[in-house]
């Protein structure tokens, strides 16, 4: 079974970096690309990146071109999302989720605050 | 980027009522549409995908529909445990995009 760890809460000041993992298990990373999204509090659902297998590469959302990095290590089966140049606006919940939709992680609470 | 329109935004529903939310797509994404169920504090769960393939382990009285731009998510017989948000996305490009989520109160 198909299962997303993800690394746990942080807590960032404003222009600060912050580097959220999810270790996969059931599959190998190799397999089955990446993508994370992003909820802040009571709002809804937004997508920042994921691995085009197609042409090889990694996708960001436009809105956080270069500002979020995204990387796999396949030898550990663990997925990143790095986020530079926090801004209050970035306190959310993030998750990564598999291309295929249907396994999630359990989420990172990550909270930007001076 | 391909903009997500759900209705309604709220939705108020008894145990066993048949309940209809709808996803507008701005422009077709042909059927490349997947369905989910978010409780507070719980990652979204996938009911639906490519409009309307049932995901495993989902009960039944879940069923999705539509092709192109026009999509609707239908509760047969509403149960207590469906109370949540539900929200619409597309995956027909790599930049995904998602519903703004219709929330289903007990009336």
């Amino acid at each position: 079974q198909v299962q997303l760890v993800q690394s746990g809460a942080e807590l960032k000041k404003p222009g600060a970096s912050v580097k959220v993992s999810c270790s996969v298990s059931g599959y190998r990373l190799i397999e089955l690309p990446m993508h994370w999204v992003r909820q802040a509090p009571g709002t809804g659902l937004e997508w920042m990146g994921g691995f085009d297998a197609e042409k090889g590469e990694t996708i960001y959302a436009q809105k956080f071109q270069g500002r979020v990095t995204l990387t796999e290590d396949t030898s550990t089966d663990t997925a990143h999302m790095e986020l530079s140049s926090l801004r209050s606006e970035d306190t959310a919940m993030y998750y990564c989720v598999t291309e295929n939709l249907n396994a999630w992680g359990q989420g990172t609470l990550v909270t930007v605050s001076s | 980027d391909i903009q997500m329109t759900q209705s309604p935004s709220t939705l108020s529903a008894s145990v066993g009522d048949r309940v209809t939310i709808t996803c507008r797509a701005s422009q077709s994404i042909s059927s490349w549409l997947a369905w989910y169920q978010q409780k507070p504090g719980k990652a979204p769960k996938l009911l639906i995908y490519k409009a309307s393939s049932l995901e495993s382990g989902v009960p039944s009285r879940f069923s999705g529909s539509g092709s192109g731009t026009d999509f609707t998510l239908t509760i047969s017989s509403l149960q207590p445990d469906d109370f949540a948000t539900y929200y619409c996305q597309q995956y027909n490009s790599y930049s995904w995009t998602f519903g703004q989520g219709t929330k289903v109160e007990i009336k």
